[in-house]
């Protein structure tokens, strides 16, 4: 079985504070994604990785940078963070293709206070 | 970046009834048309997807509806059950990049007894 896991389920930090988020992935995966999913939103990319070192801005990339030195982990780094941060992150995973399935871990729920 | 508008955003319906969602896109590079399911607390999950040159997929009680020329697509739930209750999101290629999707806002199901 494909597995995403995420670091936390839960985080609790306060604003301006620098937040890391990791993901690791079991099966070689060469695509890694994050979102952010809020209610009424659906699921927007931040960040999208297609290699080890390579990176592509999603949709909503301010205020979030990432880095994926391991091709099974990528992390999402929030800065500074804020409270319109306060989210669910979500972190998936495909083989290579824009067709092939996206695996995704079971979410980090973020609440910037 | 390409819209995926997708309704409702709920939907409530008896055992046994037929859950229709649909999805509207802009442009894609190519047809593929995947359906993702959440259940509270999970992440998403591939449900079901169409690929080129299909008109109508079908597994088990899941069909997908696909029309080229109105640029839309549905999910239809038939002889839906109190375990179908979950939030689905629609997905179409985002239109520049390859490797990513572009998901709808989300519709909430709910199967009553």
């Amino acid at each position: 079985d494909v597995k995403v896991t995420q670091s936390s389920r839960y985080l609790v930090k306060r604003t301006g504070e620098k937040v890391f988020l990791e993901c690791v992935q079991d099966m070689d995966h060469e695509n890694m994604f994050w979102y952010r999913q809020d209610p009424g939103l659906g699921l927007r990319l931040i960040y999208f990785s297609y290699d080890v070192k390579m990176k592509e801005k999603g949709d909503i990339p301010e205020g979030y940078s990432v880095s994926r030195e391991k091709k099974e982990r990528f992390s999402l780094i929030l800065e500074s963070a804020s409270t319109n941060q306060t989210s669910m992150y979500l972190c998936a995973s495909s083989f290579s293709t824009g067709t092939d399935e996206q695996y995704f871990g079971p979410g980090t729920r973020l609440t910037v206070t | 970046q390409q819209q995926v508008k997708q309704s409702p955003q709920s939907l409530i319906v008896q055992k046994g009834g037929i859950s229709i969602i649909n999805c509207a896109y802009e442009n894609t590079a190519f047809d593929y048309f995947p359906w993702y399911q959440q259940f509270p607390g999970k992440g998403p999950a591939l449900l079901i997807a169409i690929r080129p040159d299909v008109s109508e997929k079908k597994e088990g009680r899941f069909t997908i509806s696909f029309n080229k020329s109105a640029k839309q697509f549905s999910l239809h739930i038939m002889d839906s059950q109190p375990g179908d209750s979950a939030t689905y999101f629609c997905a179409a290629p985002q239109f520049d990049s390859w490797g990513k999707l572009q998901f709808g806002a989300g519709t909430q199901v709910v199967v009553t007894p």
